[in-house]
């Protein structure tokens, strides 16, 4: 089965502790996104990669990282600069350019503590 | 930059036809797409319009008017699973660009 999976499901983490989340695709996808999700709200872009060894920062980079050293992953990384880093963290994927679908992974709820 | 507006909130009863609109300022526009998001749970893709007009898929249908900026979407013979957070989105600037959403409308199906 194509798809995205996003590990772990739930993650709690003490403050100031970065954090790494996993997000990987088996969809051929060139296209990969973070974005965050706060109770009642909309999804906010945190990064995209359109290719291998390249990202951009989306509305909301800061206190976050990435990297996308393959086609199938791209993981995001929580750091201690986060201010409020509890929240539904969401990947998406999309194929290319000509298509508007994005496939959503599971998310991962963290709660720093 | 943009904005979408959705209402943050509808209710409905179970059987009847619902519509939730969405108003967009762009600075381009390439098409309005609307996701479905279940309490927990990721979006998924449930229509795309890039011209005027009514798309029907099943008892969801959803519908664009470039000139006003506006979409709606449309679910009849609403059911219980329904209940759900409908987003309205669009890629700005158009191109190869992520989405951008709205905020989201909570529709609530009552029996």
């Amino acid at each position: 089965d194509g798809g995205i999976t996003q590990s772990p499901k739930y993650l709690f983490r003490k403050e100031g502790q970065n954090v790494t989340l996993s997000c990987e695709q088996n969809l051929n996808h060139d296209a990969m996104y973070w974005y965050r999700q706060d109770p009642g709200q909309g999804l906010r872009l945190i990064y995209y990669s359109q290719i291998v060894n390249d990202f951009q920062k989306g509305d909301i980079a800061e206190g976050y990282s990435v990297s996308r050293e393959k086609k199938e992953s791209f993981p995001l990384t929580v750091t201690s600069a986060q201010k409020n880093p509890t929240a539904f963290y969401l990947c998406a994927s999309r194929r290319g350019l000509d298509v508007d679908t994005q496939y959503f992974g599971p998310g991962t709820r963290l709660t720093v503590l | 930059g943009q904005s979408l507006e959705q209402p943050s909130e509808v209710t409905a009863v179970e059987g009847a036809i619902v519509q939730i609109n969405c108003t967009y300022q762009t600075s381009g526009f390439y098409g309005l797409s609307w996701y479905q998001q279940h309490d927990g749970g990721a979006p998924t893709f449930l229509s795309y319009n890039a011209l005027d007009g009514l798309e029907e898929t099943g008892r969801f249908s959803s519908f664009l008017s470039r000139s006003d900026s506006y979409g709606y979407l449309l679910l009849q013979e609403l059911q219980m699973k329904d209940s759900a957070s409908y987003f309205c989105a669009v890629r700005d600037p158009p191109g190869n660009t992520p989405l951008v959403f709205g905020k989201g409308t909570r529709l609530s199906v009552i029996a």
